[in-house]
């Protein structure tokens, strides 16, 4: 089956410490994105990728970064920098041009 | 001004009501308009595109008004599955793969 698929689902960590989210695709899309949700706001964009090994900030990109070397992959990780990373993140990816974003299950992050 | 508004709702309607909602704009050039479904601590997924012209999906239709800057959402013969929060996206510029969306209306059919 085609689709997105982000681990883990549920994910807690120390403050402090860095961690890292994975969003991997086989729809063979070109473009990857990086949300985040906090209750009752829409999503932010934090990251996208139009195609392998290039990627632009989005609105809310301090305190993280990502790399995107496979097509099928893009990787989130959650600096220490990041002031409030308690949050869901959801990854989505689109084959190209302004169509239909496809969403993956989600990571939702706790920062004790 | 944020770039897509919603009403937060919530709208409680009972099963068999019609139900309808608005989401407004702030860039005119924007080409392209979705909504989608989130339900409770789930992804969002498509419901379905905004076309220029209007479109009909089974009980839901969707509007478009370019002058007014805002798209509708109408669920006719409310289900109790379609309990859920409506997500409007918009597309920020022409040709701009980045998509805005708003925080959502959350509709609850109650039995």
């Amino acid at each position: 089956d085609g689709g997105i698929t982000q681990s883990p689902k549920y994910l807690f960590r120390k403050e402090g410490q860095n961690v890292t989210l994975s969003c991997e695709q086989n729809l063979n899309h070109d473009a990857m994105y990086w949300y985040r949700q906090d209750p009752g706001q829409g999503l932010r964009l934090i990251y996208y990728s139009q195609i392998v090994n290039d990627f632009q900030k989005g609105d809310i990109a301090e305190g993280y970064s990502v790399s995107r070397e496979k097509k099928e992959s893009f990787p989130l990780t959650v600096t220490s920098a990041q002031k409030n990373p308690t949050a869901f993140y959801l990854c989505a990816s689109t084959p190209g041009g302004i169509n239909e974003q496809f969403f993956g299950p989600g990571t939702r992050l706790t920062v004790l | 001004r944020k770039e897509v508004e919603q009403d937060p709702g919530p709208f409680n309607v009972p099963e068999g009501a019609t139900v309808a909602f608005n989401c407004t704009y702030s860039n005119s050039a924007s080409q392209s308009f979705f909504w989608y479904r989130q339900d409770c601590r789930k992804e969002p997924k498509l419901l379905m595109s905004v076309y220029s012209s209007g479109n009909e999906d089974g009980r839901f239709t969707a509007q478009l008004n370019r002058a007014s800057q805002y798209i509708s959402l109408l669920i006719r013969d409310s289900k109790l599955s379609d309990s859920a929060t409506y997500l409007c996206v918009v597309n920020n510029l022409p040709n701009d793969y980045k998509l805005s969306f708003g925080a959502g209306t959350t509709v609850t059919v109650r039995a």
